[in-house]
């Protein structure tokens, strides 16, 4: 069975300034995607970033950027030039066979002007 | 492009009690999802649909849940008797196809309190 592990139910960082949250995840499957999502207070989820396990290369988009370590199952989104807009809980997912989505405990980030 | 839409937004009813959610997907998508988001934890899938058949459903609790989804296009996901535990975030989501490569786009969900 796949699990998703995120260790920091809360972080809180400057405005401007860089954060990381991090993510864990156990699998013995070999074709598998990474996803980090960010739920508003508004509740809608959207899709941040997402890894492909294949690629070794690191996904980037604008300011947030991944560091996918395979071998140690670990995948932490960094936040560069943090925004108030970018106060959210934030969830890592693990996606596998058939589009299913395993969702981690959550990291509410807040932002602090 | 319109979103993913469901309704009602927020609903209170009393254990024991039914309650019906409704999903609209984005229009093309084959794929669509319901999850369960107890306050605090993150979105668990419940039932995933591919047009109009079940693809997965080992995580709805069958004696009180069902869903349906007619015609591929619409779902309506009902819960009869509720209870206290049921309380949770409903969240639908649809994809293009039931690929992970493919992007899930989430509804804004429906908030259930059952008292």
């Amino acid at each position: 069975a796949q699990t998703v592990t995120q260790s920091q139910p809360e972080m809180s960082v400057q405005e401007a300034e860089t954060v990381t949250l991090s993510c864990t995840y156990d699998t013995s499957e070999s074709d598998y995607y990474l996803f980090w999502y960010k739920q508003p207070p508004s509740r809608q989820m959207i899709l941040v970033i997402r890894q492909e396990a294949y690629k070794q290369q690191n996904a980037t988009e604008n300011r947030f950027s991944v560091n996918f370590q395979k071998a140690a199952k670990s995948f932490s989104l960094k936040i560069s030039d943090s925004q108030l807009g970018d106060a959210a809980m934030y969830f890592c997912a693990f996606g596998y066979q058939g589009g299913k989505l395993i969702f981690g405990q959550g990291t509410e980030l807040s932002v602090k002007p | 492009e319109a979103g993913v839409a469901q309704s009602p937004r927020y609903k209170i009813i009393e254990k024991r009690q039914s309650v019906a959610f409704w999903c609209n997907p984005i229009s093309g998508h084959a794929t669509l999802y319901w999850y369960q988001q107890i306050l605090g934890q993150g979105p668990k899938l419940l039932i995933q649909f591919q047009n109009n058949g079940v693809v997965d459903d080992s995580q709805l609790p069958k004696d009180r849940f069902s869903a349906e989804r007619l015609k591929g296009v619409d779902s309506t996901l009902k819960i009869q008797p509720a209870k206290l535990e049921d309380s949770a975030v409903y969240l639908c989501a649809s994809s293009y196809e039931d690929r992970v490569y493919y992007e899930q786009y989430f509804g804004p969900g429906t908030r259930l309190t059952v008292t």
